[in-house]
């Protein structure tokens, strides 16, 4: 089955605890992304990936790294979390980034609860 | 920059029509996306608009003027499943999709 998979779905933790949510995908997409949601704000892009050793900063960086080692992962490492770092994390992927004459939908993980305390 | 607006909260009942929103303002239009998202559940896809006009698919429609920069998402027939929050979002040039709050929308029987 074609999934975007995230670990962990729920972690509570302290402030200044580095922590690791991981996220692969099965479909070989070229095109990986990290996304914070919080009520009223809508999905705001964290990092983002084109490929393989290719990163950059999305809209929110502060507090996140990212790596891309290989094509199929691409994990959030918080070197140490703080509470306004407690938010609902979504991993996405799409086949690449968007020609205008095309598209390509981003396939999201389940999703990853995260309370810093 | 990008700017996404679109209404926070509608009501509709049950096997009605509903319509909605999105305005944006863009520096150059990639397309247009839109997005479901039931309550604590992941985004999925429902609909890419980048020519105007409207695209139908199923109960779901969507419509696209590039020159009002206006997007709608129309959705008939409602049922108690299509209770979830809807989401607008455009691509930048900067490789980044830009998303809209959303807007949630409450069926009632």
């Amino acid at each position: 089955e074609a999934q975007v998979t995230q670990n962990p779905r729920y972690l509570i933790t302290v402030t200044g605890k580095k922590l690791t949510v991981t996220c692969s995908q099965n479909m070989n997409h070229e095109y990986m992304s990290w996304y914070r949601q919080d009520p009223g704000l809508g999905l705001r892009q964290i990092y983002y990936s084109m490929n393989v050793e290719v990163t950059d900063k999305g809209d929110v960086p502060e507090g996140y790294k990212v790596s891309r080692k290989e094509k199929r992962n691409f994990p959030l490492i918080l070197e140490s979390p703080s509470p306004n770092q407690t938010s609902l994390y979504f991993c996405a992927s799409s086949l690449s980034f968007f020609p205008r004459e095309s598209y390509n939908e981003q396939f999201f993980g389940p999703g990853t609860r995260l309370t810093v305390l | 920059g990008q700017n996404i607006d679109q209404p926070t909260e509608m009501t509709a009942t049950e096997g009605a029509i509903v319509q909605i929103n999105c305005t944006y303002q863009t520096s150059g239009f990639n397309g247009l996306f839109w997005y479901q998202q039931h309550a604590g559940e992941a985004p999925t896809f429902l609909s890419y608009n980048v020519l105007d006009g409207l695209e139908e698919k199923g109960r779901f429609s969507s419509f696209l003027s590039r020159s009002k920069g206006y997007s709608y998402l129309l959705l008939k027939e409602l049922q108690m499943k299509d209770s979830a929050s809807y989401l607008c979002a455009l691509p930048d040039s900067n490789y980044q999709l830009i998303w809209g709050a959303g807007t949630k929308l409450i069926i009632k029987p």
